[in-house]
């Protein structure tokens, strides 16, 4: 059974970095296709691809965020970790991680319960 | 970059057909997956690789992908299918990338 948990703080303010982790189970990154994606949404809009990660370590970025985030992984922690710089009250938003397959398609077939990050002074 | 269309929004009255465009530049040269999001809730996978149901998505959920124009049907649409409902493809130049959403509204 897959699964992913997101943690991380839920009040960051104006400026500051911003740093969450996904803990996963029921998989390996290790196994060829798989990655893992962050996702966010803010209130009342639609889903933002933010990041992915497979276990080979390649990492691909939204190119309208790329120079603000950092995707890292830690395969023996089952964990992947986002960074985001210079955060601003726009980026006010419930973030998701998701496993990410890459095998005949491309795709998140499994997510995480997402977590709500405030951006506020 | 890489961009994906769809309506806004959507209404339809129980029992009748729902379908969902999303519209990209040759999109049909891609595998296109399509989410369910309820209110609250995470997405769900409905639709990956144009046309497949994931193990437990009602055979009522199909999914089509030609020219510029991917395609969620909803058949024999039911009060539980109100949700919002997000296209999703993966392109070289920008990766990942969701269309803006289309809320349907069953009533």
């Amino acid at each position: 059974q897959i699964t992913l948990k997101e943690s991380g703080p839920t009040l960051v303010k104006p400026t500051q970095t911003l740093t969450l982790t996904c803990t996963f189970s029921g998989f390996s990154l290790s196994t060829s296709g798989v990655g893992v994606g962050w996702i966010r949404q803010p209130p009342g809009k639609a889903l933002e691809w933010l990041a992915l990660i497979y276990g080979n370590d390649n990492k691909y970025y939204s190119p309208s965020l790329k120079s603000r985030l950092t995707i890292a992984k830690d395969t023996s922690k089952n964990q992947v970790v986002l960074t985001m710089t210079k955060m601003d009250p726009v980026d006010t938003a419930t973030y998701y991680c998701a496993h990410w397959y890459r095998v005949g398609g491309y795709y998140f077939d499994y997510w995480g319960l997402g977590t709500l990050v405030t951006v506020s002074s | 970059s890489y961009e994906l269309t769809q309506p806004p929004s959507l209404s339809v009255s129980p029992g009748q057909t729902a379908t969902i465009s999303c519209s990209g530049d040759k999109l049909g040269d891609k595998y296109t997956s399509w989410y369910q999001q309820r209110p609250g809730q995470s997405p769900v996978l409905l639709i990956y690789n144009d046309n497949r149901r994931p193990s437990g998505i009602p055979e009522r959920f199909s999914g089509s992908n030609s020219g510029n124009t991917a395609t969620l049907t909803i058949s024999g649409t039911q009060a539980m299918d109100e949700a919002a409902y997000y296209c999703q493809a993966w392109d070289i130049s920008t990766d990942v990338v969701f269309g803006g959403g289309t809320t349907l509204t069953v009533l």
